[in-house]
């Protein structure tokens, strides 16, 4: 079974502080993705990475950025968090099959 | 316009009968389309994939692709009150990411 796991479940920040989102995947994909769910807004893409060390701009990337040093690991960074950040965030993985494997998410609140 | 359009719902049926669920999407260079299910605060799973025109069954859902309308829908045949849940539809235009809608809600009435 694929297990994409999340470093938190719940998060709580506040205005300003820098927050690392860690997502592992046990199954030697390729692909990595972070995306975040906002309701009435659906699940929007904010990173992915198709390699290691190698990352691409989603839909959303303004205030965030990723890291992807090993193959298992894809870690999402907010510098500076800000209210507007509030949200769920999941990540998922892919190989080549067309499967997308999602995380159980880290609902983040920044006060 | 969004790349992908669902109607937000509520989609209530009764118990037994046929849900259809709706999905239509903006880039004509798609070529994978899928449907999650997402129950309330869990994350998405896979239920169906769909690539050509026409229809694909598995168990007691359908996919159903037309390429020239750029319309893609789910079925939903015998209702449980356990199918009720949000349904996202997701498309994969030229780049590796799925584009996803952003779900419909559907209500399964006992």
């Amino acid at each position: 079974d694929v297990k994409v796991t999340q470093s938190s479940r719940y998060l709580v920040k506040r205005t300003g502080e820098k927050v690392f989102l860690e997502c592992v995947q046990d199954m030697d994909h390729e692909n990595m993705f972070w995306y975040r769910q906002d309701p009435g807004l659906g699940l929007r893409l904010i990173y992915f990475s198709y390699d290691v060390k190698m990352k691409e701009k989603g839909d959303i990337p303004e205030g965030y950025s990723v890291s992807r040093e090993k193959k298992e690991r894809f870690s999402l960074i907010l510098e500076s968090a800000s209210t507007n950040q509030t949200s769920m965030y999941l990540c998922a993985s892919r190989q080549d099959s067309n499967e997308q494997f999602f995380g159980p998410g880290t609902r983040l609140t920044v006060l | 316009q969004k790349e992908v359009e669902q109607n937000s719902g509520p989609l209530s049926v009764p118990e037994g009968a046929i849900a259809s669920l709706n999905c239509t999407y903006s880039d004509r260079g798609s070529q994978s389309f899928f449907w999650y299910r997402q129950y309330s605060g869990k994350s998405p799973e896979l239920i169906m994939f769909i690539y050509s025109n026409g229809d694909k069954e598995d168990g007691r859902f359908t996919a159903q692709l037309n390429k020239a309308s750029q319309y893609v829908s789910l079925l939903i045949r015998d209702s449980q009150p356990s199918d009720s849940a949000t349904y996202l539809c997701a498309v994969r235009p030229g780049r590796r990411a799925l584009t996803f809608g952003s779900g419909t809600r559907l209500q399964v009435q006992p």
